[in-house]
């Protein structure tokens, strides 16, 4: 089981904006990360920290926490956005990294 | 810009022992803690462990002692072996880039994947 914990599955209607969160105690202490994975690629890093955007990412991915809970927000959700999305942080010891089980993302 | 390339065996017998190396290219070994990441199919994503280039190491509890990561600086490269493979570890294998100071830590880089069928 997961130490951070997430929806299994949203959908969001094209062009609208979906929340997808993220749960977990080791995020009172480590900021929350977001990957994007499409099937057969790697996961790619959309957020970082506070509400930081690698290079290539569109400004549409913001974060935001709120005590334990991360959460990834898509403003104007693109087709190209459906997913499989990820958090991860340091656990709360900061001795080992922990994933959510991650939320399939659809795009209607 | 740069590259992780991974390489290894990707059919392995139950009891064998998994072995995959990540070669860095294109930029500094040094700075970073290294990680491997593994997904089993229709699965999420699961941390193994990770090394810093002067070799610090931490590892998932739940794989049970039978991981070992390892680096070789002048390669830039590192290592994994895990022990006593059995189905349960058939999995898309990545090496992944950990960077970042408290409270930021996050992977930045991804090779990617290897698949490793363990299969009689």
């Amino acid at each position: 089981s997961s130490e951070l914990t997430q929806d299994p599955a949203v959908s969001v209607a094209l062009r609208q904006t979906v929340r997808i969160t993220c749960q977990g105690d080791s995020l009172k202490k480590y900021y929350a990360n977001w990957y994007q994975q499409k099937p057969g690629q790697a996961p790619v890093l959309v957020i970082y920290g506070k509400d930081n955007r690698p290079s290539g990412i569109p400004d549409r991915f913001s974060g935001s926490i709120s005590g334990n809970t991360a959460t990834l927000t898509i403003t104007g959700a693109q087709a190209e956005d459906e997913a499989d999305y990820y958090c991860n942080s340091r656990g709360g010891s900061g001795d080992h990294v922990v994933f959510g089980g991650g939320t399939k993302l659809t795009v209607l | 810009q740069v590259q992780l390339q991974q390489w290894g065996a990707g059919l392995l017998k139950p009891s064998e022992t998994l072995s995959l190396t990540c070669g860095v290219s294109g930029g500094s070994f040094s700075g970073f803690y290294w990680s491997w990441v593994r997904q089993a199919p229709g699965k999420g994503l699961e941390w193994i462990g990770e090394i810093s280039h002067i070799g610090s190491i931490n590892y998932n509890p739940s794989l049970k002692s039978r991981a070992s990561i390892s680096v070789d600086t002048s390669k830039n490269q590192l290592a994994l072996k895990v022990t006593s493979v059995t189905a349960a570890d058939t999995a898309v294998y990545y090496c992944a880039r950990g960077r970042g100071h408290y409270p930021y830590w996050f992977f930045d880089l991804w090779g990617r994947g290897t698949l490793v069928t363990v299969s009689s």
